[in-house]
């Protein structure tokens, strides 16, 4: 059961560098997330995208764009790297589907980020 | 907005003792309410949940029941164990959204 994918697990860049992050479900969810968790302030959503072709900001969009390729796979671009986006990346899934907002999401194990 | 407020870690607790971890909450409307649980190295898995006030969720010897008068969402155990140690957090998801908003999450330390 793999569940959500992320690749890479690591990852080291430059500033000024960009670089795309992976994520792949294979639960058939209509919902994907990407959040980034730093310490002492818990996870905050980046964008989502609520089904194939939809995307939406989160809280933190800054410096950052995403791509709906298909159902299945989400992906975080960085477009020009900065220190301030060294943090672990993680990519959700859920069924909702704008339906009143009680399905749990389901998360892979986080892409580790450090900008130098 | 909505917020989740939760208690600072780290717990260290010794095993077999009673956890508590304190959880309250601001939100309009009825919003649904979450405890997740992060093990080193690996991502969010779902612990349990509850949908309306009055409700509790339970797992894995966790409990946690959804207070609406007092706007809360403690978690407990009665008897923790060494692999129990990870860091918990809660979050709620508005009503008529599928966005969660995350509390700062409580590292549990239990030592033999």
């Amino acid at each position: 059961n793999a569940g959500v994918t992320q690749t890479p697990k690591f990852q080291v860049l430059k500033t000024g560098q960009s670089m795309t992050l992976q994520c792949a479900q294979d639960m058939n969810h209509n919902s994907m997330y990407w959040y980034r968790q730093d310490p002492g302030m818990g996870l905050r959503l980046i964008y989502y995208s609520a089904s194939e072709g939809t995307t939406d900001k989160g809280e933190v969009p800054n410096g950052y764009n995403v791509s709906r390729l298909n159902k299945r796979e989400f992906s975080l671009r960085l477009e020009s790297a900065a220190p301030s986006q060294t943090s672990v990346y993680f990519c959700a899934s859920s069924e909702a589907l704008r339906t009143g907002g009680n399905q749990p999401q389901h998360f892979g194990d986080g892409t580790r980020l450090s900008i130098l | 907005g909505d917020s989740v407020t939760q208690m600072e870690g780290p717990v260290t607790l010794s095993e077999e003792a009673f956890l508590t971890i304190n959880c309250t909450y601001t939100a309009t409307g009825y919003p649904s309410l979450f405890w997740y649980v992060q093990y080193p190295g690996e991502g969010l898995q779902l612990l349990l949940k509850a949908t309306k006030a009055d409700d509790k969720g339970s797992n894995k010897g966790f409990e946690a029941t959804y207070r609406k008068e007092t706007t809360s969402f403690h978690l407990e155990k009665g008897s923790v164990q060494v692999s129990d140690s990870a860091v918990y957090f809660c979050a709620l998801m508005g009503y008529n959204t599928d966005k969660l908003i995350f509390g700062t999450g409580t590292r549990l330390q239990v030592f033999p």
